[in-house]
């Protein structure tokens, strides 16, 4: 069953803008993390935010989570063409042994030259 | 290298012909999951296993088997692959002390003829 979904589906920008992508889930959450996904190749974790927090910040990246709208966003600052991939958040549950998660179908980003 | 593999990255087989993907993690974790991704769909589910010799349904299972004889290792296999099963498929691992974070594999791009 799908739990996260992003918005934008897609998103086009220029170097050294940000970016920002969001995440609506339905079910209540122990934790909300995103991940990077180049081309074909697997995911990559970048962060994770727990239920009871509201803003993280990593280098570059800034999740907030609002549980009350269940809903979560994931800003990229000062944007790089690197930067280009698929972000996908994820929802992990108490259920499925406690580690389980479930991902939304992501937002595509691409950062121009 | 802490890091999960899987082999085959890329097989192309024909319907009802048996098959086996090996995912293999170096990190000692508990928790592994196998993943399916299809365009629009995200990430779901297939197996996932807390343990040695524990093993559960994730999402969808249909078509599928797992097994977990060893911690390291968590294979999938296809008893009788079928067309609907061409997919990318993503095996993941995850420690007990590092809530739901999830190390992933490159990916086994698999087509069913």
């Amino acid at each position: 069953s799908q739990q996260g979904e992003e918005d934008p589906q897609a998103l086009s920008i220029q170097e050294g803008e940000n970016a920002t992508m969001n995440c609506s889930y339905k079910t209540s959450i122990n934790n909300l993390q995103w991940y990077r996904q180049n081309s074909g190749r697997g995911l990559v974790h970048l962060i994770l935010i727990r239920s009871n927090e509201r803003e993280k910040h990593s280098g570059r990246l800034r999740v907030t989570l609002d549980t009350s709208k269940k809903s979560s966003s994931l800003l990229i600052t000062a944007s790089r063409a690197a930067d280009t991939a698929s972000y996908f958040c994820a929802t992990g549950s108490l259920t499925g042994g406690g580690n389980k998660l479930t991902f939304g179908t992501g937002t595509q980003l691409k950062v121009e030259l | 290298e802490a890091q999960v593999t899987q082999n085959p990255r890329y097989l192309i087989t024909v319907t009802g012909k048996k098959l086996t993907v090996t995912c293999s993690q170096n990190m000692n974790h508990e928790y592994m999951s196998w993943y399916r991704q299809d365009p629009g769909l995200g990430l779901r589910q297939i197996y996932y296993s807390m343990n040695v010799e524990v093993t559960d349904k994730g999402d969808v299972p249909e078509g599928y088997k797992v097994s977990r004889k060893e911690k390291r290792n968590f294979p999938l296999i296809l008893e009788s692959p079928s067309p609907n099963q061409t997919s990318l498929y993503f095996c993941a691992s995850t420690g007990s002390g590092r809530a739901n974070e999830q190390f992933f594999g490159p990916g086994t791009r698999l087509t069913v003829l």
